[in-house]
């Protein structure tokens, strides 16, 4: 299993930046992803979820509104587009797979088995 | 403020045993598979526990986890320098309808 995220970098705020992660090794779209941020000097954060095949997406209220997940499944990518970039959203940004748990599509409620190496996001001034 | 709660720090010598706990919720720990990862210095998190107590393989078996009711608790047995790293839980939360984490402990071995 390999994720491999791309598009950090520095920022302004009330830009926008779009991330995404290649995903290798697996069946993309047999499992739900996810991303997960992690600010400086804080803990984990979930940013955000979509389940594997029908693409439902799941959001933190910290992002709701200002950022859209989705997922292509021919390129085994996923992406991460933010808007209305905050100070807050500085954070390095890991792209995760989410544990398989498949009825008529494959959720992320069980949570996740892999990560990815994580891409850093700057919003400053 | 994380809706589910770990220590922040936690210590021990080498050798001896550590638990970490997690407390949450119903909607959350009281409903959902709990899994615990761990986060070395400068690195993405690791699975270390999935599904209230399983283990992936290439985990030793000095990690062990549990879970009752809205609680849950990581246990370290013979604990190493190795180990000094930060630990999460996590579970899904029904009601926010998202993965939520604890807010980490710090683990250092003295």
């Amino acid at each position: 299993v390999e994720l491999v995220e791309s598009g950090g970098g520095p920022v302004q705020p009330g830009g926008s930046l779009r991330l995404s992660c290649t995903a290798s090794g697996f069946t993309f779209n047999n499992y739900a992803m996810s991303w997960v941020r992690h600010a400086p000097g804080k803990g984990l954060e979930w940013v955000s979820a979509i389940s594997g095949s029908r693409g439902n997406t799941y959001y933190a209220d910290s992002v709701k509104g200002r950022f859209t997940l989705s997922r292509d499944n021919l390129k085994n990518t996923l992406y991460l587009q933010m808007h209305s970039l905050r100070a807050a959203d500085t954070a390095v940004y890991y792209c995760a797979r989410g544990i398989r748990s498949c009825g008529t599509d494959c959720y992320p409620h069980v949570g996740i088995d892999y990560w990815g190496q994580g891409t850093l996001v700057t919003v400053s001034s | 403020q994380s809706v589910v709660t770990q220590p922040p720090s936690a210590s021990g010598t080498p050798g001896q045993r550590v638990t970490i706990s997690c407390s949450g919720s119903i909607s959350n720990i009281g409903s959902n598979a709990v899994n615990w990862y761990q986060q070395l210095p400068g690195t993405a998190p690791t699975l270390l526990f999935y599904g209230d107590n399983q283990h992936p393989s290439g985990v030793p078996d000095r990690f062990s986890g549990s879970k009752s009711g809205t609680s849950a608790s990581l246990a370290i047995s013979g604990l190493q320098s190795e180990d000094e790293a930060d630990y999460y839980c996590a579970a899904w939360d029904d009601s926010l309808n998202g993965l939520v984490f604890g807010g980490g402990t710090k683990l250092t071995v003295l």
